[in-house]
């Protein structure tokens, strides 16, 4: 499996400022999504991260409040815009082959909005 | 969306315990896959299951994907404490492009 790694690994962010999440694999890959975990609860995806073109979005996110760029095989940043305390959650990138049903995840990023 | 039921929420046993958990859908998954999550980490892939009866073994964990594609269950045999975690299934729905559905996850304790 591939190695994933994130950055920051946590941070603490004021109401109103933009936090960029940085998600490196060691190698390339077809596929690269984001999720978004609340605490407490399960993983819910953000949007899929497309080389080369825009990122696709699920129901309730948008590209506004969660842009996402895919400039190469091994490289992805979620940005969360305009934090507010709801927003507080661990974001998690994870990568799939070509054809590959199962996806790996990164340690993912602890975001704290105060 | 598509939702999956995961059971039980939680679980509170003596180690050396057996342990059962399962997740059930109203929809037929593809692909059903099992992750461990402990605190401040990312999921950890136990076990990938990709067709319908597939019994899958990973050391003392088990896994089968349901006849009827719409469940799958993990068995966790012989518990020790360093299986504490929760447990998350994910689904694959046919034509969805890869993009994985999360049960509730299971909170799995374990007492020495």
């Amino acid at each position: 499996s591939a190695v994933i790694s994130q950055k920051p690994s946590r941070d603490i962010c004021q109401r109103g400022t933009s936090l960029t999440i940085q998600c490196q694999v060691d190698s390339q890959v077809t596929m690269m999504f984001w999720y978004r975990q609340q605490p407490g609860q399960s993983l819910t995806l953000i949007a899929t991260a497309n080389q080369g073109s825009e990122a696709t979005y699920e129901s309730g996110f948008v590209i506004d409040k969660f842009p996402i760029s895919r400039p190469n095989l091994t490289f992805s940043t979620l940005t969360v815009s305009n934090m507010s305390p709801e927003d507080s959650s661990i974001y998690l990138c994870s990568v799939a082959g070509t054809g590959s049903d199962t996806q790996y995840f990164g340690p993912g990023t602890r975001l704290t909005v105060l | 969306g598509q939702q999956l039921n995961q059971s039980p929420q939680s679980m509170f046993i003596q180690e050396g315990e057996d342990v059962s958990m399962n997740c059930t859908s109203s929809s037929i998954f593809n692909t059903w896959l099992w992750y461990k999550q402990e605190p401040g980490e990312g999921p950890v892939l136990l076990i990938a299951l990709y067709k319908a009866g597939e019994l899958t073994s990973n050391g003392r964990l088990t896994a089968q994907f349901g006849i009827t594609r719409k469940d799958s269950f993990l068995n966790i045999s012989a518990s020790i404490p360093s299986d504490v975690g929760i447990y998350f299934c994910a689904g694959q729905i046919p034509g969805s492009n890869y993009k994985l559905t999360f049960g509730k996850g299971t909170l799995l304790t374990v007492n020495p």
